[in-house]
């Protein structure tokens, strides 16, 4: 099955820097790349995805880029603010049109002031 | 915009008991999905259910779970005897459709039942 590493464990940058988290993945069948915010004690929100036919993706302060030869894909997130901090998950499908999604184990985005 | 929705949000039950969790899936969607998060670790597969039965189940998905479509709406999931180790937060979901490699599907999350087994 798929196997998803994420890094670091915890991010903890000033306000206004850039954060960036990285995660590889296992199975090179995996299509969909999706990254999730998870507020203590909430639901996973998604926040960005990619698809294996694309490179790269950017909404406003968020972008992902994905490397499929290296089976690794990242989250950029610009211009940190204080409601950036969270819980962020990556995640991807097993290929051979597998329903679950694999999680990382999750980085602890902290943003100081 | 449309939401899963989830009861109860916080369950105690002792350890042997039948736990019912129930979840309203979002009224176009065809997939349901549970997933299941130890505090302070990874969101985990459980199970998927199309068209009135289960599409794929992990291996923490042992028979001690089941999963149920009663009626047009709901959708449950049933741990026939809690253990200490069930203890967790148990998210549905649902998509419109499985195939990722789609343009703008995606899997949406319920707010979670919480469930202590004690």
């Amino acid at each position: 099955g798929e196997n998803v590493e994420q890094h670091p464990s915890t991010l903890s940058v000033q306000e206004g820097d850039s954060a960036v988290i990285k995660c590889t993945y296992s199975d090179s069948a995996s299509n969909y790349f999706p990254w999730y915010k998870q507020e203590l004690g909430k639901r996973p929100q998604l926040i960005i995805d990619i698809r294996s036919n694309v490179g790269e993706k950017k909404d406003q302060r968020i972008a992902v880029t994905l490397n499929k030869t290296a089976k690794h894909f990242s989250l950029h997130i610009t211009e940190t603010q204080p409601e950036d901090s969270a819980v962020y998950f990556c995640a991807a499908n097993g290929g051979g049109g597998a329903d679950g999604l694999t999680f990382g184990k999750g980085t602890h985005l902290i943003i100081q002031p | 915009e449309p939401e899963v929705t989830q009861t109860p949000s916080h369950q105690v039950t002792q350890m042997g008991q039948e736990v019912i969790l129930r979840c309203v899936p979002i009224s176009n969607h065809l997939y349901f999905y549970w997933y299941r998060q130890i505090l302070g670790q990874k969101v985990e597969f459980l199970v998927s259910f199309y068209n009135n039965e289960i599409s794929e189940k992990s291996e923490i998905f042992d028979d001690q779970f089941s999963v149920e479509r009663p009626d047009g709406s709901n959708f449950t999931l049933k741990i026939r005897s809690t253990k200490l180790e069930d203890s967790a937060m148990y998210f549905c979901a649902s998509s419109r459709r499985p195939d990722w490699g789609a343009s703008g599907n995606t899997i949406y999350f319920g707010e979670g039942s919480w469930l202590t087994v004690v």
